[in-house]
């Protein structure tokens, strides 16, 4: 079956402005998360979506935001993009249920946002 | 802060030579998962370890589980130069939440 899809692979923006980040899950998984990944801080999560509904955040400021549709696909948006926000943003899905810390992740390639 | 601290940062070994790789971290988990990230790429899961187990194998793998020492860690026999990447624990850090936690990571490096 098709893997987790990420969209665009590669993006490039300017200060200020804002950028919008799509992710396809595996068919049948309900829940995706974003993590940004950056040499010096490491993968960060961002928030985790299960059935359109948000469960988890991360402690990220809310220029950060993130949404979930009926077909479980998910965006991720970023508003007034600063120098800081480059970064490989990866999306993961899983199925979302059973016990907690189950679920093993399947991760897109990413997309890798610079800002000048 | 990072649930997960791995150990060392980085890793450098000769094609055949086991790799050994620590992972530390800090509140009361129900399970421990490994994954590894070929560089830039997505993570693909390695290995997961319940809080109830102790050790547990696959392939060339082998994941040690201490809770009272809140640590793991992941053993790779017989490395080959396709083995390397960055490996990083993930926990699922409070109980009850789909919330994972990963560790900064080990850049393992197999020289051929």
């Amino acid at each position: 079956k098709a893997g987790v899809t990420q969209t665009p692979r590669y993006l490039i923006k300017t200060r200020g402005q804002q950028v919008t980040l799509s992710c396809s899950p595996i068919s049948g998984h309900r829940s995706v998360s974003w993590y940004q990944q950056t040499p010096g801080q490491g993968l960060q999560f961002l928030f985790e979506y299960f059935s359109e509904t948000q469960r988890n955040k991360g402690n990220f400021p809310g220029r950060f935001s993130g949404r979930q549709f009926s077909n479980s696909r998910s965006e991720m948006n970023v508003s007034t993009l600063e120098l800081g926000d480059s970064a490989l943003y990866l999306c993961a899905s899983s199925s979302g249920q059973g016990a907690s810390g189950a679920n093993v992740l399947t991760f897109g390639a990413g997309s890798r946002l610079t800002v000048l | 802060s990072q649930q997960g601290e791995e150990d060392p940062q980085a890793l450098s070994i000769q094609e055949g030579e086991n790799a050994t790789m620590n992972c530390s971290y800090k509140t009361s988990i129900n399970n421990l998962q490994w994954y590894r990230q070929n560089s830039g790429r997505g993570l693909v899961h390695l290995i997961l370890i319940r809080s109830n187990e102790r050790e547990k194998h696959s392939g060339r793998l082998r994941v040690t589980l201490d809770t009272s020492k809140k640590s793991s860690s992941l053993l790779i026999t017989a490395s080959r130069a396709a083995d390397t990447a960055s490996y990083f624990c993930a926990t699922d850090g409070t109980s009850g939440t789909y919330k994972y936690i990963f560790g900064t990571g080990t850049r393992l490096k197999v020289l051929a």
